[in-house]
């Protein structure tokens, strides 16, 4: 079955410099991946969904970019602030069933 | 839209004895997700259900575990004989039910089994 790795498990930056999450995945069937926050005690949020092959999306404050080729998905905060920092989870839906989550960043922002 | 609603967010119990989580899925969705958080573990796939009908619980502890989904407006989680190792927030989550539709989490129940 699918097998999510992301790393790195810790991430420590300061408030304007950036974060950089990536996730593998094994599956070349695996077709829809999303990001989702973590804030301390809260639920999970979702990001952003993503599913062309090679494609960058820009949101609020952050950069995904997803690569098939390369079976890598990768989400950059850029200008980290304070309020960036939670935990943040990659996910892997193979087709309406159930996300396969990578194991989780935890991302630290100090002044 | 209140999102997905989950009681208790809290929940205590003695080894031994049954706990039952509640999840009340987004108005017009029809798939529910359950899933488990621990530290150790991440997020674990329990199971799903789509236009209430059981579609895969491949990830349920096969004893003691047990999940319906009466009527589109609520899904039940129930966990027998609890144990220590039981204990983990776990999360509920909704989608619309088409193939690569996003899910919606639920603030989740943390159930503690001392």
């Amino acid at each position: 079955g699918e097998q999510v790795e992301q790393r790195p498990p810790h991430l420590s930056v300061r408030e304007g410099d950036s974060a950089f999450i990536t996730c593998t995945y094994t599956d070349p069937n695996s077709y829809y991946f999303f990001w989702y926050k973590q804030e301390p005690g809260a639920s999970l949020q979702l990001l952003m969904k993503v599913f062309s092959s090679t494609e960058i999306n820009e949101g609020q404050g952050f950069t995904v970019l997803l690569n098939k080729k390369d079976k890598r998905l990768s989400l950059n905060l850029t200008a980290a602030h304070p309020g960036d920092s939670a935990a943040y989870f990659c996910a892997v839906d193979q087709g309406g069933r159930a996300l396969i989550f990578g194991t989780g960043t935890t991302v630290s922002v100090s002044p | 839209n209140a999102g997905v609603i989950q009681t208790p967010r809290h929940k205590v119990t003695g080894k031994g004895q049954e706990a039952t989580l509640w999840c009340e899925p987004i108005s017009g969705h029809s798939a529910v997700f359950w899933y488990r958080q621990t530290i150790v573990q991440g997020l674990e796939f329990l199971t799903y259900f789509r236009n209430q009908a059981p579609i895969d619980d491949s990830g349920m502890p096969k004893e003691r575990f047990s999940a319906q989904m009466p009527n589109q407006s609520h899904s039940t989680l129930k966990i027998q004989s609890t144990q220590p190792q039981d204990s983990a927030v776990y999360l509920c989550a909704s989608s619309p039910g088409t193939d690569y539709a996003e899910q919606f989490f639920g603030p989740g129940t943390r159930l503690t089994v001392l």
